[in-house]
């Protein structure tokens, strides 16, 4: 079966300052994919990245950055000089094949001025 | 620019009544939509895959009477809620596999429709 935990329900940072959101995911399938996605007020999901259960390189996109760790099963995602636009939920999924996609629960980030 | 196109964005309707979602896709085929609900605050569960010229396939514990899933064409999947009651409302968001060009996310969303059963 698969699962992924998003531990922090919610989290509030003031402008900034740095903040890692937590994804840990249960699965049996060795190869898998995992993704982080933002869902600001207004509802859409945008996409933030992808990540092949083969390929544990960390990866930086400007003030964004993951690290993957099949050891502990993490996808960590860390937002360096949080901004207040950067306030969302955040949400880590799963997915094996392509086929379904499993999301976490979410945390809800606010950033403060 | 968009590559799924979900309309209405919100939708208010009395109990009893139904409600049609529709999903699109922009520029490209779709034989696969998936459906998904999101109540507040919570995560996005997925109630249903659309396949094109064939039966939904429903998630457990998700009526197909109560949740009708129509994939006309490969542009094209309808979500209707009949007889909707104050418990069905929610958000709902469609959602389609595309592997283009416009990134490297297979899972394309539309922007979701806000449904508020009186």
């Amino acid at each position: 079966a698969q699962k992924v935990t998003q531990a922090q329900t919610e989290i509030s940072v003031v402008e900034k300052e740095d903040v890692t959101l937590d994804c840990v995911y249960e699965t049996r399938d060795t190869t898998y994919y995992l993704f982080w996605y933002k869902q600001p007020p207004s509802g859409e999901l945008v996409f933030l990245i992808r990540r092949n259960s083969f390929d544990e390189q960390n990866e930086i996109s400007g003030r964004y950055s993951w690290n993957f760790q099949k050891s502990t099963s993490s996808f960590n995602f860390t937002i360096t000089a949080s901004q207040v636009v950067d306030s969302a939920v955040y949400f880590c999924a799963l997915s094996v094949g392509f086929n379904k996609f499993y999301f976490g629960s979410g945390t809800k980030l606010n950033v403060k001025p | 620019g968009a590559v799924v196109s979900q309309h209405p964005s919100w939708v208010i309707c009395k109990s009893g009544t139904s409600v049609k979602i529709e999903c699109r896709s922009l520029d490209f085929q779709a034989t696969t939509m998936f459906w998904y609900r999101q109540f507040p605050k919570q995560s996005l569960m997925l109630m249903a895959t659309s396949n094109e010229g064939s039966k939904a396939t429903y998630e457990q514990g998700v009526e197909k009477d109560k949740f009708l899933i129509n994939h006309a064409s490969l542009t094209l999947s309808t979500l209707t809620v009949t007889s909707a009651h104050p418990e069905d409302s929610s958000f709902y968001i469609c959602s389609v596999p595309y592997f283009g060009i416009r990134g490297n996310s297979p899972l394309h969303f539309g922007n979701g429709t806000r449904l508020t059963v009186t």
